[in-house]
């Protein structure tokens, strides 16, 4: 079956820095990858969905790639913010259903 | 505008006890899951309902129930909660497209935090 690996490490960067996360899978390439937000004590927010044709997707100072061949895709937030701190979840599609990375805490300092 | 409402928030139960914990959605979407998050583990699959009427096992079904009540509520049993069932447990919804629901986005609850002792 699937396996998602991100890195379980937090994630401590500097505001106005670019953050990058990743999300590694270790089978099939899945048809679909989605990246979510979980802030402390709340439930997960859908943030992007990057399809396995598309290389790359953004929405404002989000940017998501998906390289079927390393079987990796990479999350960035540029310009970062404080407010960016959160806990990033990916996940992906296998036999119809989602299943989720384990999530890499990004803490922004000013 | 809710999106998915659940219920209780906290609880906590002796070993034994049971309980169900209430799901409901006002997006009108078709699909509806059951998940639990524990520390390093991250969101695993206990149940979950493509559509109206039909509920399917995920990663963790054991020792677990669910019943979709009609298309907005979608509730999980514990008949008889074990200390290993202490989770915080994450109800969400998607749309349904065609037979391929994974690619739609889940939209998420706050969460239930059980505690067994």
């Amino acid at each position: 079956s699937q396996k998602i690996e991100q890195n379980s490490e937090a994630l401590n960067i500097q505001e106005g820095k670019t953050a990058t996360l990743t999300c590694n899978y270790t089978n099939y390439s899945p048809a679909y990858l989605q990246w979510y937000r979980q802030d402390p004590g709340r439930g997960p927010v859908f943030l992007l969905l990057i399809r396995e044709n598309e290389k790359e997707k953004r929405k404002e100072r989000l940017k998501v790639t998906f390289d079927t061949t390393l079987k990796q895709s990479l999350f960035h937030i540029t310009a970062s913010q404080p407010a960016d701190s959160a806990t990033y979840l990916c996940a992906l599609n296998q036999g119809g259903k989602l299943i989720f990375g384990q999530g890499t805490e990004l803490s922004v300092k000013p | 505008n809710a999106g998915v409402t659940q219920t209780p928030k906290f609880q906590v139960l002796k070993t034994g006890q049971s309980m169900t914990l209430q799901c409901a959605q006002d997006m009108n979407h078709n699909s509806m899951y059951w998940y639990r998050q524990d520390p390093g583990m991250g969101l695993r699959l206990i149940y979950y309902s493509a559509s109206e009427g039909t509920t399917d096992k995920g990663e963790v079904p054991n020792g677990y129930n669910v019943s979709r009540l009609n298309k907005r509520e979608f509730s999980l049993r514990l008949e008889s909660a074990a200390p290993s069932q202490t989770s915080v447990y994450f109800c969400a919804s998607s749309a349904l497209l065609r037979t391929d629901y994974s690619n739609q986005p889940q939209h998420f609850g706050d969460g239930t935090r059980l505690s067994i002792l």
